[in-house]
């Protein structure tokens, strides 16, 4: 199975802050990359898919970037909003299952 | 507007089966894949598995494989999700979630969640 890790678990930052969360694949997934974000009892809610495409409705603020093993997340300018955790997700069709990265929450500085 | 909606909570003995359903509306529902993923109190996603609707063809997670079936009632667009042998580590928020687009796995829709509570 294709493992994913991600880091920083914990991140703290200020508004306005650029934010950066990586993800790194244990093989090659080719862009097959999604990000979500999820607030506490709520269910996750999807940003990025395939590394670097913006779901529909997100803000322009968050961006994904990388392919192969290696990918972003990249929050320009860190809003009161986008304190939460944030997942990624690999979906390589070649990979029976789709697995999450263990997750970074960002916190108030 | 695509809407998914799962049963309420269930608190369940260790050795126990329980089912939960996912209630699709807004879209055709055999045109989707649906999955399913849990999250542990306090813990990361763990994505269980997934249907085809149309077909009730099924891939479950390793982790799961022979303790979880996943099935469907077309005549009214519900996907249930049935785990038994239950442990107190089941214990989690069970959540369905359809495809964006069929076949790629990553989803943009979420049912609320229903919580499974594993306990003596």
């Amino acid at each position: 199975d294709i493992q994913m890790t991600q880091s920083p678990s914990t991140l703290s930052a200020s508004v306005g802050d650029r934010v950066t969360i990586t993800c790194r694949a244990s093989q090659s997934i080719s862009s097959w990359l999604a990000w979500y974000q999820q607030k506490p009892g709520k269910a996750p809610k999807l940003l990025i898919y395939k590394a670097s495409s913006l779901e529909s409705g997100v803000p322009s603020r968050f961006s994904g970037s990388g392919s192969g093993t290696e990918f972003t997340l990249t929050i320009s300018s860190l809003q009161p909003d986008d304190f939460a955790t944030y997942y990624c997700q690999q979906y390589n069709s070649y990979s029976p299952e789709k697995t999450f990265g263990q997750g970074t929450k960002v916190e108030i500085k | 507007q695509v809407q998914l909606v799962q049963s309420g909570a269930e608190v369940k003995k260790p050795g126990a089966s329980v089912k939960v359903s996912c209630k699709a509306s807004g879209y055709t529902f055999t045109g989707y894949y649906m999955h399913w993923v849990r999250q542990a109190p306090g813990q990361g996603l763990e994505w269980m598995g997934r249907i085809n609707p149309n077909s009730g063809g099924t891939n479950y997670a390793q982790k799961f494989q022979g303790r979880v079936t996943m099935t469907r009632d077309t005549s009214i667009s519900t996907a249930y999700m049935e785990l038994s042998r239950l442990r107190s580590d089941d214990t989690a928020v069970y959540y369905c979630a359809r495809d964006v687009y069929s076949g790629y796995d990553y989803w943009a829709y979420w049912g609320q969640g229903t919580l499974v509570t594993v306990s003596s």
